[in-house]
């Protein structure tokens, strides 16, 4: 069965500092990966996805991802965080190609100031 | 502008009784879903609707029931039945229910059991 594993749950950095968030998938065939972000008790807005292509993708809010096939890992990454980024971040696959989503436990980031 | 709107943001309902949560969407989509979230579980898929008259079962669609008679509407009623209720429930859609197409999501519904 698919699955998404994100393993930190909870990442703590400095304003300023560079981030690097995990998420590592199970799944036989190209995936369709996603990263969401979710501000405390509001919806889900989509960051960045890879589909087919560079693996290297770029998103919103400075935000950028890497899709590494080898090691099944599509990681998160921001080279100057603000304290604006603290929220919850979830990756996410589409397994079927029907766009249904199968999400990650989710990492939640804390900015120290 | 357009967007899903969910209502009502905070919903309390005492053991036994039915609700019916609603989500509409402006944006002319015609895939709909609805996601349960629970702390540390992420989000997981209840029931989603790709086109007016037609849904499917998600991954954990007992307890629950969803109609789509129009394309801007897809309430969810959380039935009796459903053992832990209690959790954020997030809507969603898609321009359709292929994978190129991003999901855009409300703001969700807490809903309470008390």
């Amino acid at each position: 069965a698919q699955s998404v594993t994100q393993p930190d749950i909870h990442i703590t950095v400095s304003e300023g500092a560079s981030l690097e968030l995990r998420c590592n998938y199970s799944y036989g065939a190209t995936p369709y990966l996603f990263w969401y972000v979710q501000s405390p008790g509001q919806g889900l807005q989509l960051l960045l996805k890879y589909f087919s292509g560079d693996t290297l993708v770029q998103g919103i809010k400075g935000f950028e991802a890497e899709f590494k096939r080898s090691q099944s890992s599509f990681n998160l990454r921001k080279p100057s965080v603000h304290w604006s980024d603290a929220a919850e971040y979830f990756c996410a696959v589409d397994s079927g190609g029907y766009n249904k989503l199968i999400f990650g436990a989710g990492t939640r980031l804390a900015v120290h100031p | 502008d357009g967007g899903i709107t969910q209502s009502p943001k905070y919903l309390f309902r005492k053991e036994g009784q039915n609700v019916t949560l609603s989500c509409e969407q402006n944006l002319n989509h015609d895939a709909m879903y609805w996601y349960r979230q629970d702390p540390g579980q992420g989000l997981r898929l209840i029931y989603y609707s790709q086109i007016v008259n037609d849904f499917q079962k998600g991954d954990i669609a007992e307890g629950y029931s969803v109609s789509r008679e129009k394309k801007e509407s897809f309430p969810l009623t959380v039935t009796s039945a459903q053992k832990n209720p209690t959790a954020f429930y997030l809507c969603a859609s898609s321009l359709s229910g292929g994978p190129h197409n991003e999901q855009f999501f409300g703001p969700g519904t807490r809903l309470t059991v008390l």
